[in-house]
């Protein structure tokens, strides 16, 4: 059974550097073709793509973000991590991780069950 | 960065109707489309990738069709579990983006 699931700070104060945790089990990172992504979604909002890190690793960013996130992968631990610096208020959103395998077509498979981050002083 | 634009923002239906909801690139994306479902406070939930594949598991009233620039999601038959949220999103470049999602609710 596949299944991701994130954790992290539930509040975090501006300024401050936001850390995410996304375990993973029932596949691995290392598997060609695997990818996993964060996503984010403040509240009442849409859905907005951060990063991907690849099973060779490759990352990438989104646009406006990308100045201030940094994805990494632990394979022998079933984790990725995200951080994103410089948090502010309008970054209150809960953040997921999802899964890409090769035979998705670059779809998002299957999600975490989100972890909700508010940024208040 | 690639741009979609759905359409309606929101729509309102009973049960039973077929409905569409659209997604329209801002450029080429060939069939690199895929569509949501999210419920209030649930994860989304893929539905259809590929533009017109069906997600194992997703039942067959669900279905997508398009390419290039212009794709359609449409709901044949809506069942009161269906009433959601709905976003695509393209994976045609490394950088995905999604639609600004659409909300269908009950008439």
């Amino acid at each position: 059974q596949v299944t991701l699931k994130e954790s992290g700070p539930a509040l975090v104060k501006p300024t401050e550097t936001l850390t995410l945790t996304c375990v993973f089990t029932g596949f691995s990172l290392s598997t060609t073709g695997m990818r996993v992504s964060w996503i984010r979604q403040p509240p009442g909002k849409g859905l907005e793509w951060l990063a991907r890190i690849d099973w060779n690793d490759d990352k990438f960013y989104g646009t406006s973000l990308k100045t201030r996130l940094t994805i990494s992968k632990d394979t022998s631990r079933n984790q990725v991590v995200l951080t994103m610096t410089n948090m502010d208020p309008v970054d209150t959103a809960t953040y997921y991780c999802a899964r890409t395998p090769l035979a998705a077509r670059g779809s998002f498979d299957i999600w975490g069950q989100g972890t909700a981050v508010t940024v208040s002083a | 960065d690639i741009l979609l634009t759905q359409s309606p923002n929101s729509l309102s239906a009973s049960i039973g109707d077929r409905v569409t909801i659209t997604c329209r690139a801002s450029q080429t994306i060939s069939v690199y489309l895929n569509w949501y479902q999210q419920k209030p406070g649930k994860s989304p939930k893929l539905l259809i990738f590929a533009a017109s594949t069906l997600q194992s598991g997703v039942p067959s009233r669900f279905s997508g069709s398009g390419s290039e620039t212009d794709f359609a999601l449409t709901i044949t038959g809506l069942q009161p579990e269906d009433f959601a949220s709905y976003y695509c999103q393209q994976s045609f470049t490394s950088r995905a983006t999604f639609g600004q999602g659409t909300k269908l609710e009950i008439k």
